[in-house]
């Protein structure tokens, strides 16, 4: 199917855990970014790349990683899951210039 | 850095009445967008709007780029409508937007 799709879309994981958040697009499109979005902050981002092996800190990077190793991929890594990354997450694509497509979210709960 | 401010915050309409919403911005901005977030929690993409006025349908936006805010038109509102209506613009040299905190649309049959 085309766009952009998530997953999982839900998840509980246990502090201290490893857990990556998966996000592929079938665009091509150059840019894509991890946003997370919590009551009384909105949206922040979090991680973006912009080509395949290239990526860059957002707002908010501590405590995730990213890879782009190839251009339809770009998961999202919580290194060692805490509670304050309970959120959902959401993954987008673009290109220069031209509207953001969002995902449609993966809700994290770290107990 | 660039400050996004989204007015109102909250508002409620009975169904068939129009609205505007403003969002402002404390700098030069591009790639200005508008958002629709769903009760269901799903982010679409409204417009991309970094100057002029575009349609579609019911909705519509104007963008003033040198005076710095955007407006997002809805006319005969439908109960559909209600979520929250993010704008974002872009920060700097890279693509990457920064959003405002969002108006919560209510519509009431």
């Amino acid at each position: 199917d085309a766009g952009i799709t998530q997953s999982p879309r839900y998840k509980i994981t246990e502090t201290g855990r490893q857990v990556t958040l998966m996000c592929h697009q079938t665009w091509s499109h150059s840019y894509m970014f991890w946003y997370r979005q919590d009551l009384g902050h909105g949206l922040r981002l979090i991680y973006y790349s912009a080509a395949a092996d290239i990526t860059d800190k957002g707002e908010v990077p501590d405590g995730y990683v990213v890879s782009r190793s190839k251009t339809e991929n770009f998961p999202l890594t919580l290194e060692s899951a805490t509670r304050s990354q309970t959120s959902v997450y959401f993954c987008a694509s673009s290109e220069v210039n031209y509207g953001y497509t969002f995902g449609s979210g993966t809700r994290l709960t770290v107990v | 850095g660039i400050q996004v401010e989204q007015s109102p915050p909250d508002l409620i309409l009975q169904e068939g009445a129009n609205s505007t919403l403003r969002c402002n911005f404390s700098d030069s901005v591009n790639n200005l967008q508008w958002f629709h977030q769903n009760p269901w929690g799903q982010l679409i993409n409204l417009f991309y709007i970094p100057s002029g006025t575009k349609q579609n349908g019911r909705l519509s936006a104007t963008t003033v780029a040198t005076e710095r805010y955007s407006l997002l038109y809805i006319s005969s509102s439908q109960t559909t409508d209600s979520g929250v209506y993010f704008c974002a613009g872009r920060l700097r040299a890279g693509n990457m937007l920064t959003f405002g905190g969002g108006t919560r649309l209510m519509v009431k049959p």
